[in-house]
């Protein structure tokens, strides 16, 4: 049973566009962390939101967490070729306990 | 570069066999989480141990172990292996072990069993 259900699951876009990818789960978290993988290479954390309602900001990215705190939503402005990777959310729950991680969204962003 | 180191970064062995992989957290960190990566499942959390204590235990099958040394450095063992485990196998640090901490992930070990 896959816990944070992540979509899309591919999305390829133009430079300069912008676009939404969501994480979704039907389970509370105390925390949730988005990351980027690049191919070959370990997920690297962006944002952690902990927060029913919070929203967080890093400079073009705008990452929310849901008031429930089932889900979240990174918002990405104006893409840039740089933005192309794998991006994980990633639910942590109270206690002791690793991550539970969604599958990802390859994105892709067109020169 | 997250700090986190992994050896090896890629290994080859046959079923059947075992192998060690090892992880060195970063300077300070207490916490050693253990992870695999595969095409149809994703990230999936194995074990995680905190200050050479057993903390929390995942989807980590039995013919797979690890342990945390004095120097807080951890191995993860794998033994028996099928084809089914190859995968892309990462161990993350934190400083403690809670949720909401930061984990710095490692560049990884490719297993491929054939």
């Amino acid at each position: 049973t896959q816990l944070l259900e992540q979509s899309p699951q591919f999305l390829s876009i133009q430079e300069g566009e912008n676009l939404t990818v969501y994480c979704n789960s039907s389970s509370v978290f105390s925390s949730l962390q988005w990351y980027r993988q690049e191919p070959g290479e370990g997920p690297v954390l962006l944002v952690t939101v902990v927060t029913g309602g919070e929203v967080k900001k890093l400079k073009r990215l705008t990452f929310q967490f849901g008031d429930a705190r089932k889900d979240s939503s990174l918002h990405i402005t104006a893409a840039q070729p740089g933005d192309t990777g794998l991006y994980l959310c990633a639910g942590g729950r109270g206690g002791a306990d690793g991550l539970t991680f969604g599958k990802g969204t390859h994105l892709i962003i067109q020169p | 570069d997250s700090g986190v180191t992994q050896t090896p970064k890629h290994l080859i062995t046959a079923t059947g066999q075992r192998v060690t992989l090892r992880c060195s957290p970063r300077s300070g960190d207490l916490s050693v989480y253990w992870y695999q990566q595969s095409l149809d499942q994703g990230l999936q959390f194995l074990i995680q141990y905190y200050n050479g204590e057993e903390r929390a235990k995942g989807n980590i099958l039995e013919r797979f172990s690890a342990q945390q040394f004095p120097d807080l450095h951890s191995e993860l063992n794998l033994s028996s292996l099928e084809l089914g485990d190859s995968a892309l196998y990462f161990c993350a640090s934190s400083v403690v072990a809670e949720p909401t901490d930061t984990q710095y992930f490692g560049p990884g070990t490719r297993l491929t069993v054939l």
